[in-house]
């Protein structure tokens, strides 16, 4: 699934601790995602990159950050975590064959706040 | 920015007979609709999407149908099977790349 791999796969963290996810895509793709996913919302954007240092706010970006300094990857942060934080975090791309709209998903990041 | 609400939230049917999960969207802008599948624990998966200049598209047992005019789109499964029991989520999008989920259906078919 165009070689997205997110790191940590499964996290548990106290309240007011940093908290950094990663995504690394093997794909050279442009576009980079992150999403969150809770019970009756779906998939809601946190926020986006559209190339190395080029990032913008989603839906929900209040409490992160992001950053991309390569292409290959791209860090979600958790300045001081909290307990409406707790969910699952997927990183996506788009492009390549799949096509330009197209989202491919990485396998998940279970973050747990206490 | 765009809205997407989906419909129902949870349906079971028999196996063998069809579900059909709707979808509306707000803006008028959006000409991408993608339809994807969640089965427990994964990550969501493309199933079908369709383009707002295609009133409908099948691949197998799925159909996706969309009416522009009432800002709507549909899919629907036929002869469903147990593997078909999952969350499917709509999607839309318009400019920046930017989807919009529905909030999920979780789909059950009952042997």
């Amino acid at each position: 699934d165009a070689g997205i791999t997110q790191s940590p796969r499964h996290k548990v963290t106290e309240t007011g601790t940093p908290v950094t996810l990663r995504c690394h895509q093997t794909e050279n793709h442009r576009y980079m995602y992150w999403y969150r996913q809770d019970p009756g919302h779906g998939l809601r954007l946190i926020h986006y990159s559209y190339g190395v240092k080029d990032t913008d706010k989603g839906e929900v970006s209040d409490g992160y950050s992001v950053s991309r300094s390569k292409t290959e990857d791209f860090l979600l942060t958790l300045e001081s975590a909290t307990s409406s934080q707790t969910s699952v975090y997927f990183c996506a791309t788009t492009g390549g064959e799949a096509g330009a709209n197209v989202l491919t998903f990485g396998a998940g990041s279970r973050l747990t706040v206490l | 920015g765009e809205n997407v609400e989906q419909h129902p939230s949870t349906l079971s049917v028999q196996e063998g007979d069809s579900a059909v999960i709707k979808c509306t969207y707000s803006d008028s802008a959006s000409n991408y609709f993608p339809w994807y599948k969640q089965e427990l624990g994964k990550r969501p998966q493309l199933i079908i999407d369709i383009r707002s200049n295609v009133g409908e598209k099948k691949d197998q047992r799925i159909a996706v149908t969309l009416n522009k005019t009432a800002k709507h789109f549909s899919l629907h499964i036929t002869e469903t099977q147990p593997e078909d029991s999952a969350v499917y989520f709509c999607a839309a999008t318009g400019s920046a790349r930017q989807l919009t989920f529905g909030s999920g259906t979780q789909l059950t078919v009952l042997p």
